[in-house]
């Protein structure tokens, strides 16, 4: 059972935007800003697509953006592109218990 | 550019032990905080341990705590996680990472062990 809970998957056709939400408590996502983003190609390692909560490391996409509501954080992919077919994991800093945690994981399809 | 290549990975029998090794290359090393994440196949991503730049800070996952150890050595560029005492549930492909701003901005390409008799 992983810590912060996301959708198991989300699919959209080309060209359209999708939303990932990742919910977690006040005492990781709700009380901190240490919120990351990696993207998961199939036996790939993982890569950076966004960290405390907004920031994209430098040559990441526009089309990728983070956002922070309460204790649900937000990845939103707009102009969805077949490469963009990968899982995706979010991450929070917790100031309870294990002090790093993440997401399940979401399976994002191109149809 | 930044590289981190992770060796020492293999299959072990349950109780047995491993050293992982990961070669840093492109940066400073020894500025850095530097983590383990390891991801069970077909599972999801979780931490493992994490070491502060000069190594005298260490901090663990509760499940791997008193059986791994990760250490560093500053002056090869190199970190490293013993991992003794190894049970089926530590079977995992094991990411060495560099800790950017309060993240893992770099990945190695990982080090697959398997415990199995």
């Amino acid at each position: 059972q992983s810590a912060l809970t996301q959708p198991a998957s989300v699919s959209a056709s080309p060209g359209q935007s999708i939303t990932i939400s990742c919910t977690g408590t006040s005492s990781d996502i709700g009380g901190y800003n240490h919120v990351s983003w990696f993207q998961q190609h199939p036996g790939k390692a993982p890569k950076l697509m966004i960290y405390e909560v907004s920031n994209r490391p430098s040559g990441v996409s526009d089309r990728f953006s983070g956002s922070k509501s309460g204790n649900t954080a937000s990845l939103t992919i707009s102009g969805l592109l077949a490469e963009d077919e990968a899982d995706y994991y979010c991450s929070s800093y917790a100031s309870s218990g294990t002090p790093w945690l993440f997401g399940g994981g979401t399976k994002v399809s191109v149809l | 550019e930044v590289q981190l290549v992770e060796s020492g990975g293999g299959l072990v029998q349950p109780g047995g032990s491993l050293r992982l090794s990961c070669a840093a290359s492109g940066f400073t090393f020894s500025s850095y905080w530097m983590s383990w994440v390891r991801q069970a196949p077909g599972k999801g991503l979780h931490w493992v341990a994490h070491i502060n730049q000069d190594g005298s800070q260490t901090f663990y996952v509760d499940s791997v705590r008193g059986r791994f150890t990760i250490s560093r050595d500053n002056a090869k560029n190199s970190l490293y996680l013993q991992l003794n005492s190894l049970r089926a549930d530590d079977s995992a492909m094991y990411y060495c990472t560099r800790a950017g701003v309060w993240s893992w901005d770099y990945w190695g390409q990982g080090s697959l062990v398997t415990v199995s008799s």
